[in-house]
């Protein structure tokens, strides 16, 4: 079964900076998709960015952008010029082939004024 | 394009009262979720719709919740009697799934109702 895991409950980051949040996950399949999440205090769950396995070039959406990296199955997310509402739980997640999502368990992002 | 429309957005009860969610998904989106999700975790899948049959619904507490998805489009998830363990987000999400192209893989997600059972 796919596993995945957020090492990091909590993390800060002074406003406009950069921060990087971890996920490792686990599976034996060869082609499958990755996601972040964002779900501010409004409970909201919001895609940030999807990684297609099968492409090496790592995905970007504006400020943010991940380190995909296969074959140490790694999916860390960068989120650079990091602004108040960035805020937020951000949850990374594996589709299995089912089409359910595998979460992690979060990692609570605090922005600094 | 109108994303995921739920109500209500939140709900207060009595322990042993029923509640129910309404769930509009996006157009032509032929998979629903509903979610559980307890503060501080992450989202459990309750049950899954492909068009109006149920894939998934192994983590759905039958004795006391029910979902239907009629005519394959709005969905109702009822919790009848409600525990003080029920307090969570009750989240709904649609993707297109399992049209072809990965990118129908996506899903996506509606405000959540927040419930509050004492």
């Amino acid at each position: 079964a796919q596993t995945v895991t957020q090492s990091q409950p909590e993390m800060s980051v002074q406003e406009a900076e950069t921060v990087t949040l971890s996920c490792t996950y686990d599976t034996s399949e060869s082609d499958y998709y990755l996601f972040w999440y964002k779900q501010p205090p409004s409970r909201q769950m919001i895609l940030v960015i999807r990684q297609e396995a099968y492409k090496q070039q790592n995905a970007t959406e504006n400020r943010f952008s991940v380190n995909f990296q296969k074959a140490a199955k790694s999916f860390s997310l960068k989120i650079s010029d990091s602004q108040l509402g960035d805020a937020a739980m951000y949850f990374c997640a594996y589709l299995d082939s089912n089409y359910q999502l595998i979460w992690g368990a979060g990692t609570k992002l605090i922005i600094k004024p | 394009e109108a994303g995921v429309a739920q109500s209500p957005r939140y709900k207060i009860i009595e322990k042993r009262q029923s509640v129910a969610f309404w769930c509009n998904p996006i157009s032509g989106h032929a998979t629903l979720y509903w979610y559980q999700q307890i503060l501080g975790q992450g989202p459990k899948l309750l049950i899954q719709f492909q068009n109006n049959g149920v894939v998934d619904d192994s983590q759905l507490p039958k004795d006391r919740f029910s979902a239907e998805r009629l005519k394959g489009v709005d969905s109702t998830l009822k919790i009848q009697p409600a525990k003080l363990e029920d307090s969570a987000v009750y989240l709904c999400a649609s993707s297109l799934a399992p049209s072809s192209g990965r990118a129908a893989d996506t899903q996506y997600f509606g405000p959540g109702t927040r419930l509050t059972v004492l």
